[in-house]
């Protein structure tokens, strides 16, 4: 079946833009997960969603990141006034109910802040 | 002291080496345990998740060591595509599903 998707897969933005990255979880998943990486490190938690509610927030850097997900499906992470440091890979996971911690990973997206 | 700790490498080894990656941990509430494998510029895969009594996959062995707060992964017979980054997750029962991520070990096995 289908994975994890993620859109769009890479991003150039001018430093002060507004970002808005999209992820699909895999179909009937009900927890979803944004994760960070940047170059050479691993995976850091942002935020975290059981169908709509948004469970855990602890991991959003600033108050210029904003995670949705109105219908407990598709998600988005908005970025706003981004800035260099803003510059990783942003993965969304997905998991079924019962197995929160069998997380299936999208390809990400990479953002590039200039 | 980041809660989550790996030696970075690379390590480089020749096919058929048997190599193992340790893991630390800081905090002893930590109750579930993975190891991911992430090819270069792909997203991270689950390879294994990490039970008390240890588990074998194949070539792959994990270990888990609560007295000293730390996991392992064992790979014998290593193959050319074993070659990735290996990232070991930790997390705590009270915080939902949130994993914590080692920064990953770079393996690199030669011909």
């Amino acid at each position: 079946g289908a994975g994890v998707s993620q859109s769009p897969r890479y991003k150039v933005a001018k430093r002060g833009q507004d970002v808005a990255l999209r992820c699909d979880p895999i179909s009937g998943h009900v927890s979803l997960f944004w994760y960070q990486q940047a170059l050479g490190q691993g995976p850091e938690f942002l935020t975290y969603f059981q169908n709509e509610a948004q469970l855990d927030k602890s991991g959003l850097p600033s108050d210029r990141f904003f995670a949705e997900r109105p219908e407990g499906s598709v998600s988005t992470l908005k970025i706003q006034r981004t800035q260099q440091e803003d510059s990783a890979v942003y993965l969304c996971a997905s998991s079924l109910a019962g197995k929160v911690w069998t997380q299936y990973f999208g390809p990400g997206t990479r953002l590039l802040v200039l | 002291r980041k809660e989550v700790e790996q030696d970075p490498g690379p390590f480089n080894v020749p096919e058929g080496a048997t190599v193992a990656f340790n893991c630390t941990y800081s905090n002893s509430a930590s109750q579930s345990f993975f190891w991911y494998r992430q090819d270069c510029r792909k997203e991270p895969k689950l390879l294994m998740s990490v039970y008390s009594s240890g588990n074998e996959d194949g070539r792959f062995t994990a270990q888990l060591n609560r007295a000293s707060q730390y996991i392992s992964l064992l790979i014998r017979d290593s193959k050319l595509s074993d070659s990735a980054t290996y990232l070991c997750a930790v997390n705590m029962d009270n915080q939902g599903g949130k994993l914590i991520f080692g920064q990953g070990t770079e393996l690199s096995v030669k011909p």
